[in-house]
């Protein structure tokens, strides 16, 4: 069990907006840390897509988008393509257990 | 270019003991922390640990606390992740990947995965 919670799937037919829910506690999200956002394209390596909650490293397209409030973080994508299916996974820290990662969702494009 | 290229597929039986790698080019090996990542097979991310390259300082996700050791050796900008006495368990894929920042940072880079396979 991950100590962020986010839904292990989620679809989206090409062109829509689909989002991501990553939900922590009083002792990560909730306490004021970070939450950065990873995909995963199958057979490779995590790729850093959001980080600070809602700001894109160089090359990542707008379409992709991050948000925090309380004790949850969100990751939009709109204009869904082929491409973004893959697995997406959130991260933050836990005052208790440093480094944390949800579980993970992947994204099915219909 | 920032680059971490880690070492090569492992194949061990139970009970053997292995030690991987990560070595990182294009930037300042000791001024950024170094964290290990295990995925097992069609599962998720889970945190091991980091490491600070200048000095060693080491910190632990409690999960993996006393089942492996991380080091480094900032003379050749290389982090480890080593194992005494492998299980069938620590069947994985592990990546290392660099924290952009501190302890609440993301990890910017990755490397490209190191598959471990222990079976008898």
């Amino acid at each position: 069990q991950s100590v962020l919670t986010q839904p292990p799937s989620v679809s989206g037919a090409p062109g829509q907006r689909v989002t991501i829910s990553c939900t922590g506690s009083s002792s990560n999200i909730g306490a004021g840390y970070d939450v950065h956002w990873y995909q995963q394209l199958p057979g490779t390596a995590p790729k850093l897509l959001i980080y600070d909650n809602n700001n894109r490293p160089s090359g990542v397209p707008d379409r992709f988008s991050g948000s925090k409030s309380g004790t949850s973080a969100s990751l939009a994508i709109t204009g869904l393509q082929a491409e973004d299916e893959a697995d997406y996974y959130c991260q933050s820290y836990d005052s208790s257990l440093s480094v944390v990662f949800g579980g993970g969702t992947k994204l099915t494009v219909l | 270019e920032v680059q971490l290229v880690q070492s090569g597929a492992e194949v061990k039986k139970p009970g053997e003991s292995l030690k991987i790698s990560c070595k990182g080019s294009g930037y300042s090996f000791t001024s950024y922390w170094i964290g290990w990542v295990r995925q097992m097979p069609g599962k998720g991310l889970e945190w091991m640990g980091i490491i600070y390259p200048a000095d060693s300082d080491t910190t632990y996700s409690p999960s993996f606390q006393g089942q492996v050791t991380i080091s480094a050796d900032k003379s050749i900008s290389t982090a480890y992740l080593q194992w005494s006495s492998l299980k069938a368990s620590d069947t994985a894929m592990y990546y290392c990947a660099r924290l952009r920042g501190n302890h609440y940072s993301d990890f910017d880079y990755w490397g490209q995965g190191t598959l471990v396979t222990v079976s008898s």
